[in-house]
């Protein structure tokens, strides 16, 4: 299976809103409402932030909002704090191998 | 609180074995399908194996089949991962992680396992 495509980094200004792109196929994100977000700070584990496109777990943030358009989800990060500074993976439910992929990986920088 | 804890890693020679181990605490690890997810140095996430509940179904990324095997003792609250025939490009650190039919929610702080060439 083949990892979901984002860019390699993301930077903006404290305040500023900030989107990230996580491009599938038809077979993972175009097909599934099963897309989920990870934060990751060097050398932690990763923390969910947001799953099935668009819900947030309890404690997230609300400045963390997803949303999907056909093949490509998008994680927008607004009011861009320092804190927010880390890498930011997508994920999806792949049909093929009827579990999940991972993205490419995002580095944010504040 | 639900805790995962991973250990066995360390350094191996190309070639050989290594057990990881992980302890699930402040959940009830039967109820949950498991996943072992592996991130090498310097670079994103891998999916490696995931195991049903009851241990009745496995799932490996191709490129640990017939390698790495995956396996649960619900009583003792521990999930493993067997790791034979090591590469240098399974150099990585493995996370212990909850659920693999829903995005793994909780997941461990991970242990680095070294394959030396």
């Amino acid at each position: 299976q083949s990892a979901l495509t984002q860019p390699a980094s993301v930077s903006g200004s404290p305040g500023q809103s900030i989107t990230i792109s996580c491009d599938g196929t038809s077979s993972d994100v175009g097909n599934y409402n099963l897309v989920s977000w990870y934060q990751q700070y060097p050398g932690k584990a990763p923390k969910i932030i947001i799953y099935e496109v668009s819900k947030r777990p309890s404690g997230v943030s609300n400045r963390f909002s997803g949303s999907k358009s056909g093949n490509t989800a998008s994680l927008t990060i607004s009011g861009l704090q320092a804190e927010d500074e880390g890498d930011y993976y997508c994920c999806s439910y792949e049909g093929s191998i009827s579990f999940y992929v991972f993205g490419t990986g995002t580095k944010v920088t504040v | 609180e639900v805790q995962l804890v991973e250990s066995g890693g360390g350094l191996v020679q190309s070639g050989g074995s290594l057990r990881l181990s992980c302890t699930a605490s402040g959940f009830t690890l039967s109820a949950y399908w498991m996943t072992w997810v592996r991130q090498a140095p310097g670079k994103g996430l891998e999916w490696v194996a995931s195991i049903k509940e009851d241990g009745s179904e496995t799932y490996y990324v191709g490129s640990v089949k017939g390698r790495f095997t995956i396996s649960r003792d619900n009583a003792k609250n521990s999930l493993y991962l067997q790791m034979n025939s090591l590469r240098a490009e399974d150099t990585a650190v493995y996370y212990c992680a909850r659920g693999a039919t829903a995005p793994p929610d909780y997941w461990g702080q991970g242990t680095l396992v070294t394959v030396s060439s």
